[in-house]
């Protein structure tokens, strides 16, 4: 199937870290990644992570893949008011084609 | 650059009307997508264009209409829409489709649309 499961909610406070969970289905899949979605906006990339990688880091963003579990994790150090969004991570794999998204958790990062 | 623009930004319609909602690109990307987003929900495909070809219709009823005139736009024209297709459009863009390594998608802010 074409599930891919995440927390709904995540509250933390400003200064603490974050860590967003993410579970995928596809054992194909190839690249994997990480959108941020502020309210009434878009979809913004933060980061990706090929599925060769065990581990990517980028500034306060870490993310962390472990395959056989086929388990993701999005780590953000430092968390600030302005991570208040929503977060989704995406599969894509060869065997659907298609970016396949987590069903998203809402962060909110409190002062 | 990353830009996806999107026009307009908001679009309030009756059900009986025809109207446009238009996508920008000046990456040199040769795939461009269209999603809906409801609201709590992650963003649902609808189209799929490469190289100026439609390549995937999720099974997206007929009063959506997709066309991209040139590598850089896309559009998705509306016709007799339900209230239940009120909901955030979302344009993507990637540089290639079909290969993994050139998927990565780049977002637009989106058109909220409310049909009444």
């Amino acid at each position: 199937g074409e599930d891919v499961e995440q927390s709904l909610f995540l509250s933390v406070r400003e200064g603490d870290s974050s860590v967003i969970n993410c579970t995928y289905t596809d054992s194909s899949s190839t690249y994997l990644y990480w959108y941020k979605q502020e309210p009434g906006a878009g979809l913004q990339l933060l980061t990706y992570i090929f599925s060769n990688m065990d581990m990517k880091q980028d500034q306060r963003l870490t993310v962390l893949l472990n395959k056989k579990d086929k388990h993701l994790s999005l780590r953000i150090a430092d968390t600030q008011t302005g991570d208040s969004a929503i977060y989704f991570c995406a599969e894509w794999g060869t065997g659907f084609q298609k970016l396949v998204f987590g069903t998203g958790t809402r962060l909110l990062v409190s002062p | 650059d990353t830009e996806v623009t999107q026009t307009p930004k908001h679009l309030v319609m009756g059900m009986t009307n025809k109207k446009s909602l238009k996508c920008e690109q000046h990456m040199g990307h040769r795939a461009m997508y269209w999603y809906k987003q409801k609201a709590k929900k992650p963003p649902e495909l609808m189209f799929v264009y490469s190289y100026e070809k439609l390549s995937i219709n999720e099974s997206v009823p007929s009063r959506f209409s997709p066309e991209c005139p040139n590598s850089s736009l896309l559009n998705l024209h509306l016709h007799a829409l339900q209230p239940e297709d009120s909901a955030l459009y979302l344009c993507a863009s990637s540089q290639d489709f079909g290969l993994a390594s050139q998927e990565t998608q780049y977002f637009g802010p989106g058109t909220r649309l409310l049909v009444l």
